[in-house]
């Protein structure tokens, strides 16, 4: 089974602080992402990252930063923490397909259980 | 822009009966969905995909349609048990991208 491993389940933050969330998987996996899941709006993605060091915005990248140094590791960073950042943080790996995907050949994501950050 | 939506934010079923959850897109491009199921303090749990070859996708007490031309699709669950109540997402996504679009979910309570 692919487990997804989040450091912390709770965590309590000061405003202006800077936070990082740690994310490990231990099946390989080249694709890791960042989603923040907020009531009424769903799972929304704040990065993603699909090779060591390589990385792309998401939809809401403003305030994050993310660091991927070694394959299985992800790492989110919010450089300086503000209220509105107080949010269940989720983590979720996927392999990768290579070159032009056959429709049946998508994987889906497998997630960590998450971070519930507050900042106060 | 919200381009996969789940209009009902619960639903609540008797012990045994159909559960039917539905989602709507607007994306063509989706070639790619997925339903998850997520309890309280856990992550989202991978549950049924279906690609847009495909209109229906059958694993044991879920079933998953989709109807291309009205963009929708919906996720059966039958018989319905206790542990069945969680909040579903539906997601999507295409080739091209590794970009997933999630519903915002439907809390489903099954009563014992």
């Amino acid at each position: 089974d692919v487990k997804v491993t989040q450091s912390s389940r709770y965590l309590v933050k000061r405003t202006g602080e800077k936070v990082f969330l740690e994310c490990v998987q231990d099946m390989d996996h080249e694709n890791m992402f960042w989603y923040r899941q907020d009531p009424g709006l769903g799972l929304r993605l704040i990065y993603f990252s699909y090779d060591v060091k390589m990385k792309e915005k998401g939809d809401i990248p403003e305030g994050y930063s993310v660091s991927r140094e070694k394959k299985e590791r992800f790492s989110l960073i919010l450089e300086s923490a503000s209220t509105n950042q107080t949010s269940m943080y989720l983590c979720a790996s996927s392999f990768i397909s290579r070159g032009r995907r056959p429709q049946y050949s998508n994987q889906p994501q497998h997630f960590g259980d998450g971070t519930r950050l507050s900042i106060l | 822009d919200q381009q996969v939506k789940q209009n009902s934010p619960s639903l609540s079923v008797q012990e045994g009966r159909i559960s039917i959850l539905n989602c709507d897109y607007t994306n063509s491009m989706f070639d790619y969905f997925l339903w998850y199921k997520k309890y309280p303090a856990e992550g989202p749990t991978f549950l049924i995909s279906i690609s847009s070859i495909k209109d229906k996708n059958e694993d044991g007490r879920f079933t998953v349609f989709l109807n291309k031309s009205a963009k929708h699709l919906s996720l059966h669950i039958v018989p319905s048990q206790p542990g069945d109540s969680a909040v579903y997402f539906c997601a999507a996504t295409h080739s091209g991208t590794y970009k997933y679009i999630f519903g915002t979910g439907t809390r489903l309570k099954v009563l014992a």
